[in-house]
Order: C-alpha cells, then structure tokens, then sequence
C-alpha cells in the first residue's frame, strides 16, 4: 500500500465547476500535510497548507481528518489556469531531518 | 532574488555510466533536499542535506550520494546508471529556524534519460 494515495483521475469539469481532491495517508506519525500544484513538466509549487481546523485562501479550502488519515481540497469556480496536477503531500520528521512523502497526484482538466 | 536551480536541465546517460547533478538552493537557505519523479508517477525523497550532512534518507539504493558544499549548493550522483532513473530530478530548498522545518521550494528539475 502506498503512503500517501490520491486519484489520479482525470477530473474532467466545466469552467465555474467545483470539485473536489481526497487523499489518504498511512502514516499516523505523520506531522504537517500540504497540496501542492504541479504543471505539464514544472517542478511542484506550494498551494497551500493543511490544518484539521480547515484552511480558506480564496477559491480553495483544504481540511485534514487526523482520526481518518485523510486530506481533501475543494475548488469553487473552477477556472481554466486551474488545470493542472495536484500533490498530496505529507511532511514527517525523522530525528535529524524531516522529507515530503507525495501522492502520485490528481489531474484536473478545466474545458471552457 | 534567485529561486533554487538546477544544471544541467537535460541530460542523456547510457545505462553503466555515472552522473552528477547540481543545485544551488534558493537564498537564505541552508537544506537541500533531492526527490526522483518517474513520468506519472509524484516526487519521490531521496536525501536530505543539512551543515554539510545526510540528514534524512528515502528508500535509494546506495548507488546515490550527494554532497552539500560550505555555501549550500548539493550535489546528487548516481552511479551504475540503469534504465529506470530515467526520471525527472528534482532539488528542494528550505531553511531550518530553531529546529523547525520551513518550507520546500522546488528547483525547475533536471530531466535524465538512461538509454
């Protein structure tokens, strides 16, 4: 079983559309979770954090279920810059270092 | 002010043959850290660097190694190439306050072909 375990889709929605990513992850060590945005062969960028009280920037809302082991995003008024591959992302600390263990993604496709 | 980078952005390797790959972290910070991402498939950790140090290890075969230098560029060769680390290869840099973990910014990647 994978550590971190996302549909990989693809989401295929209308522009104005919502939808939502989950994720579930293994490890219950785990310590700070993320969604990071990733375009056709660009590195990964930061989206936003993860917080079990539920995290707003915008268009986007992230919240985390520790007791479930699970991550999700929700994106309103989907727009066509949308389109992309979104990362789950875990964070956990080890005792002299701390590594990102990564979803293998969700693919949305944004259609006019 | 610079992000992270990586060189050489492209490169094709044959299969026994040894690579080594760079970054210079973004300024202000102090850890490297190295992540392969085969085509489909999410970043997966390799190493973490730290005051010169591994710090952290991912499950690599020791046919990788890095090295971080004084002024925190690092360094990830690979030795014995075969034909699956043709991958993306990706260098991540944050900066450690008070034994807190701060954010990763990815470098743009160097992309490996072993043929």
């Amino acid at each position: 079983r994978k550590e971190v375990e996302q549909d990989p889709g693809p989401f295929n929605v209308p522009e104005g559309a919502t939808v939502a990513f989950n994720c579930t992850y293994s490890n219950s060590a785990s310590q700070s979770f993320f969604w990071y945005r990733q375009d056709c062969r660009k590195e990964p960028k930061l989206l936003m954090s993860v917080y079990s009280s539920g995290n707003e920037d915008g268009r986007f809302t992230a919240q985390l279920n520790r007791a479930s082991q699970y991550i999700s995003l929700l994106i309103r008024d989907s727009k066509l810059s949308d389109s992309a591959t979104y990362l789950c992302v875990v964070n956990s600390f080890g005792n002299a270092g701390n590594m990102l263990t990564f979803g293998g993604g969700t693919r949305l496709m944004v259609k006019p | 002010d610079a992000g992270v980078t990586q060189s050489p952005t492209h490169l094709i390797k044959t299969r026994g043959q040894q690579v080594t790959l760079r970054c210079s972290p973004k300024s202000g910070h102090d850890t490297v850290s190295w992540y392969q991402q085969a085509l489909g498939q999410g970043p997966q950790f390799i190493f973490q660097y730290y005051e010169e140090e591994e710090r952290q290890r991912g499950n690599f075969p020791d046919r990788f190694s890095g090295h971080q230098f004084p002024n925190y560029s690092s360094e990830l060769n690979v030795n014995a190439l075969l034909l699956g680390d043709s991958a993306l290869y990706l260098c991540a840099s944050s900066f450690r306050a008070g034994g807190s973990y701060n954010e990763q910014f990815f470098g743009p990647g160097t992309r490996l072909t072993v043929l």
